[in-house]
Parts: C-alpha cells; sequence; structure tokens
C-alpha cells in the first residue's frame, strides 16, 4: 500500500540554523512526492513537489530530492527564519490512483 | 484568481444535530476531497469525488456523507453531529491523477 512517515516533532530551531525534517514513504507504482505547509489558522499550501526519481523541488530557500534508492524526500533548509515557524507535511500521491497520502506532520519553531 | 473556499470557517453545533459545511471551488477541478485535522493524527480522509454523481468512502467516513451534483461543490453533512467529530475540516481539489491538491482555509467544528 501507500503510507509516509515523517519525523516527530516538535523541532525548534534558533534563527539561521539547519533544518532538516526526514519523510520516507511505501508506495506502489512510480508516486509523486510533495511537501505542504501550514500556517497557524490556515489551510495546508503546496511548498515544493517532485515527479519523478532524481528530481529536486525548490521553492523559498526549502528543497527536497526524490531518492527511490531509500524511498525518501527529505526537507532541507539551510537557514531558517522566524517567518518559518508552521507545520510541515510530506505527502504522496501515486500514478494508479487521484488520493493523496499524508503524514503526520512535524511542528517547527524557530526563535530569534 | 482561481480558489476554494469553505464556509462556514467555525461552527459550534449540539450533539445530534445535522450540519453541513460547504466546500466551493473555481479551478474548475474534477477532484474534490473531504480532511479531518486532528491532533497526532495528521490528515485523514473522510470522503472523495472524482466528478459529478461520484462519491468515495475514505479512511473516516462513518458518520459522514457527501454529494456531487456539480463541479464546483463537494458539501460534507454530518447526519447527527457526535462530540468525535469535533475537528477542523479541510477540503481539497485536484485536476487529475497525481496533481497538486490545493486546500481551502478550514472549518473548525466544535460539537458539544
Amino acid at each position: 500500500g501507500n503510507s509516509v512517515t515523517q519525523m516527530e516533532g516538535p523541532v525548534t530551531l534558533s534563527e539561521e540554523a539547519f533544518l532538516t525534517i526526514n519523510c520516507t514513504y511505501t508506495a506502489t507504482g512510480y508516486p509523486s512526492l510533495f511537501w505542504y505547509v501550514q500556517y497557524p489558522g490556515e489551510g495546508l499550501q503546496l511548498l515544493l513537489k517532485a515527479t519523478k526519481a532524481d528530481d529536486k523541488g525548490s521553492n523559498k530557500g526549502f528543497e527536497a530530492t526524490y531518492r527511490k534508492e531509500t524511498t525518501s524526500f527529505h526537507l532541507e533548509k539551510g537557514s531558517v527564519q522566524v517567518s518559518d515557524s508552521a507545520v510541515y507535511f510530506c505527502a504522496l500521491t501515486s500514478n494508479t490512483g487521484n488520493q493523496f497520502y499524508f503524514g503526520t506532520g512535524t511542528s517547527l519553531t524557530v526563535i530569534p | 484568481d482561481a480558489e476554494i473556499t469553505q464556509s462556514p470557517r467555525h461552527k459550534i453545533t449540539e450533539t445530534g444535530r445535522q450540519v453541513t459545511l460547504a466546500c466551493h471551488q473555481t479551478w474548475n477541478h474534477n477532484n474534490m476531497f473531504w480532511y479531518r485535522q486532528d491532533l497526532g493524527h495528521g490528515l485523514r480522509l473522510i470522503h472523495y469525488s472524482y466528478g459529478v454523481q461520484d462519491t468515495n468512502k475514505g479512511e473516516v467516513s462513518d458518520g459522514y456523507s457527501v454529494s456531487r451534483s456539480n463541479t464546483e461543490d463537494l458539501p460534507l453533512t454530518l447526519e447527527s453531529a457526535a462530540s468525535s467529530q469535533t475537528s477542523v475540516y479541510f477540503c481539497a481539489s485536484s485536476g487529475s491523477s497525481q496533481e497538486t491538491q490545493y486546500f481551502g482555509p478550514g472549518t473548525r467544528l466544535l460539537v458539544l
């Protein structure tokens, strides 16, 4: 079946620290992989995505590389800001269906 | 600009009452989804639709129903509200398989 496992939170970092949020997946077929971000009181917004192996998605300084050999899609940012404080969700959708499968979310707090 | 809206944004109701949450999208997307978000569970799929007159049960469909009479709307009905249905509800839509899902701002429901 399809599933996503992401690292437990909460994560607290100082401003300008390096961020990694781990995400691994199990999927049938050839999945597309996504990172969504949810700011307090809002819905989920697409942060970045990758649709095939070795693709790198990037946006707002965040990056993630689709690694088929390790079934991973880890989110990284070189220097976090207070405004990056949010909950981050890893997700996949398989080419065998239209449904999304979400991880449980990782809460990030960045302190000045 | 295309968008997806939900109403109401906040709702308080009593146990046993019927409640309907609205979701409207102007993306002209075929696929629409309802999720609930609870602490410790991430996002869980309630119902989804791949087009007009099509509806399908998700992971946590008991006590909920949907109908799809046009492309733009997928209302979610709680037949007889229970305290366990207190949650934040998100609607989402996507164009086709493996495309990005776009989320509404959410409805916060409290069942007393």
